[in-house]
């Protein structure tokens, strides 16, 4: 990708379950930002977390960030089959690079 | 919230036509709008970030001559795709985030673009 790797490629679980997903990144970066797709549509923006920030929290949605290891997290808690999707992690300073994408789904 | 509008949503057209695609921010304006390339089940590529007013800035390998973008207002860009052939048909999305907004960015609900 432009941007760098996120794992897993792809994910299952069930209702109700926790998903992680990580994201590695390439550059250092002011932001990063997650952000979900559906199939065949656009982005939707989740979250975005600063570089001076370690972890931000918003509705079921917990992301961390460490930039020593260029790396961050997303979980979703108590996921809902209403989740399941494409999740996707973005860095840049004037423009967007995406990584690799996870596709999660969540059986009902 | 930020809206950013894109049509159409679904083209085919035939080797050798020209396809344009249009990207709106409805109730924003953006000097920069960006638009990606996404093949099924991969990535989001950027392809060029379009400035209003100026030439588009266009990322390593991607041809400026095929893939014209024109961003002539501050709510309005277009990605033409010339001489298109089978290998262009993909998912085309466009976004976009309000001047001086240090907010996310808005997508478009992407164009799918088949080439036959």
């Amino acid at each position: 990708s432009q941007q760098g790797e996120e794992d897993p490629q792809a994910l299952s679980i069930q209702e109700g379950e926790n998903a992680t997903m990580n994201c590695s990144y390439k550059t250092s970066i002011n932001n990063l930002q997650w952000y979900r797709q559906n199939s065949g549509r656009g982005l939707v923006h989740l979250i975005l977390i600063r570089s001076n920030e370690r972890e931000k929290h918003s509705g079921r949605l917990r992301v961390t960030l460490d930039t020593s290891k260029k790396s961050s997290s997303l979980l979703i808690t108590a996921s809902r089959a209403a989740d399941t999707a494409s999740y996707f992690c973005g860095t840049g300073a004037n423009n967007l690079f995406f990584g690799t994408g996870t596709r999660l789904t969540v059986i009902p | 919230g930020a809206v950013v509008s894109q049509h159409p949503s679904r083209v085919i057209c035939k080797s050798g036509t020209s396809v344009k695609i249009e990207c709106r921010s409805l109730d924003f304006q953006a000097t920069t709008m960006f638009w990606y390339r996404q093949f099924p089940k991969q990535s989001l590529m950027l392809m060029a970030t379009s400035n209003e007013g100026s030439k588009a800035t266009y990322e390593q390998g991607v041809e400026k001559d095929k893939f014209l973008i024109n961003h002539a207002s501050l709510t309005l860009s277009t990605l033409t795709v010339t001489s298109a052939h089978p290998e262009d048909s993909s998912f085309y999305i466009c976004s976009a985030r309000p001047m001086n907004s240090l907010a996310g960015y808005t997508f478009g609900s992407g164009t799918r673009l088949t080439v036959v």
